[in-house]
């Protein structure tokens, strides 16, 4: 099946530094997905990224689809940034709906 | 609901019993998924249901494992003489289908079985 890694795996950050998280997959995909989980558990849409470039406040992704990757930027982070980001990849499901491979995260924590 | 809801939201079993863990789903939505996440690990597809049927079961790891939808709304997943390698938290999550759904996640039943 597909791949897909994160990197890097854990990362501290002081409140107000950027960060770049990065996602790479190993096949070609519908649609590409970024999810924050935070410490308690709940998992939150952050963007559908398939191609180009988003931006949501301090949040922005770009997903290059012809070589196989996705960047989520964190500008200014904040301590309720904290928490794990997975990127997910999509693909169609036989009979509809879609199946969503995920990363194994990157865990983030931002100090004050 | 206003939102998915998990019932338990923890479950304590010992090994070799059956547990049942529930999910209802946001009002109106016909897709339903469930994923499992092991500690420190990403999310494991399980099964995906449109509707009352669930074209998708690959990702069921035995036959141990079952799950169900009734009246296309609140599902249901089995695990039969669980085992420690079963302890996981299980989320469920529920949609519109279409290529740019969404996925609604529930807050998820941690399963630990001793």
């Amino acid at each position: 099946g597909i791949q897909v890694e994160q990197s890097p795996p854990d990362l501290i950050l002081q409140e107000g530094a950027n960060s770049t998280l990065r996602c790479n997959f190993s096949d070609s995909v519908n649609n590409l997905q970024w999810f924050h989980q935070n410490p308690w558990g709940q998992l939150i849409n952050l963007f559908y990224i398939p191609s180009g470039t988003k931006q949501n406040g301090r949040l922005s992704a770009t997903t290059v689809a012809t070589e196989r990757y996705s960047l989520l930027y964190i500008s200014s982070s904040q301590t309720t940034d904290s928490g794990v980001y997975f990127c997910a990849v999509v693909r169609v499901l036989t009979g509809g709906g879609n199946k969503l491979t995920f990363g194994t995260g990157t865990q983030l924590k931002v100090e004050l | 609901g206003a939102g998915v809801s998990q019932s338990p939201s923890n479950k304590v079993t010992e090994k070799g019993k059956d547990v049942e863990l529930r999910c209802d789903p946001i009002s109106g939505h016909t897709a339903l998924y469930w994923y499992r996440q092991s500690l420190g690990q990403g999310l494991e597809f399980l099964i995906y249901f449109q509707g009352n049927s669930a074209p998708d079961k690959s990702g069921l790891p035995s036959d141990r494992f079952s799950a169900e939808r009734t009246g296309g709304s609140v599902s249901t997943l089995t695990i039969q003489r669980t085992q420690q390698e079963d302890s996981a938290v299980y989320l469920c999550a529920s949609s519109f289908p279409g290529l740019n759904e969404k996925l609604f996640f529930g807050s998820g039943t941690q399963l630990s079985v001793l």
